[in-house]
């Protein structure tokens, strides 16, 4: 299956600070990568749909200033987390769909990225 | 309206036992996905498996297997003689067309422990 990484694995920040996470196709184009939010012993949150070349798509309650989405490239989406407080403390989680595979609807995860806000 | 129950919060089951992992789901469309994914410890999502809804064939992969079943809508995972490296917690999803590509919901998954 196509493989997707995701940078940092964890990450530790003050109140107030911002995080930038990286999500990476590394072996096709990915027009469409999904970011996740999971708290701990609960299910997949979609926060929104991140659009290569175009703005993302958020879901209802997600806010869009705090939950910056950039799409640059076919290859990466960057999730950054804004002014950053403990509340935003969470297991993020992007994936992405091969558009050109047989599978196109099978989304593939990264591996996460932990972020506590001290 | 889409919708995934996974009623099973938490199973737990001696190694070398069968376990099976319900799934029902709710959709509108006649086009839809259904995937199950396991997330150990580590927290990455593995893909287990992907099925279409117009292919009812049961599939086995070596310990795994699953039960689609349309006229109920379930989408069932048994494995077969447990191990410990089994345990984790698994996720049955749901994709349906949407505008400019799918859909998918989550189901709030089942926690597997898995003693030896």
């Amino acid at each position: 299956g196509a493989v997707v990484s995701q940078h940092p694995s964890w990450v530790i920040c003050k109140s107030g600070t911002s995080v930038k996470i990286e999500c990476r196709s590394l072996d096709f184009q990915a027009t469409t990568m999904f970011w996740y939010r999971q708290f701990p012993k609960q299910s997949l949150m979609l926060m929104a749909t991140s659009n290569e070349g175009s703005k993302a798509t958020y879901e209802q309650g997600v806010e869009k200033d705090k939950f910056l989405i950039n799409h640059a490239s076919l290859t990466l989406s960057t999730l950054t987390v804004t002014s950053a407080h403990p509340e935003d403390s969470s297991f993020y989680i992007c994936s992405a769909r091969d558009p050109l595979a047989a599978d196109q609807e099978t989304q593939y995860f990264g591996p996460g990225t932990r972020l506590l806000v001290l | 309206a889409q919708k995934v129950t996974q009623a099973q919060t938490e199973i737990s089951v001696v190694e070398k036992e069968d376990v099976t992992l319900d799934c029902v789901y709710e959709t509108r469309d006649t086009t839809y996905y259904l995937f199950w994914y396991k997330q150990p410890p580590s927290g990455e999502l593995v893909f287990l498996i992907r099925r279409n809804s117009f292919d009812e064939q049961n599939e086995i992969s070596g310990r795994y297997s699953w039960n689609f079943q349309k006229s109920t809508s379930s989408f069932n995972f048994t494995i077969t003689a447990s191990q410990v490296v089994d345990s984790a917690v698994y996720f049955c999803a749901l994709s349906e067309p949407h505008t400019g590509g799918f859909k998918t919901i989550f189901g709030a998954g089942t926690r597997l422990f898995v003693k030896a």
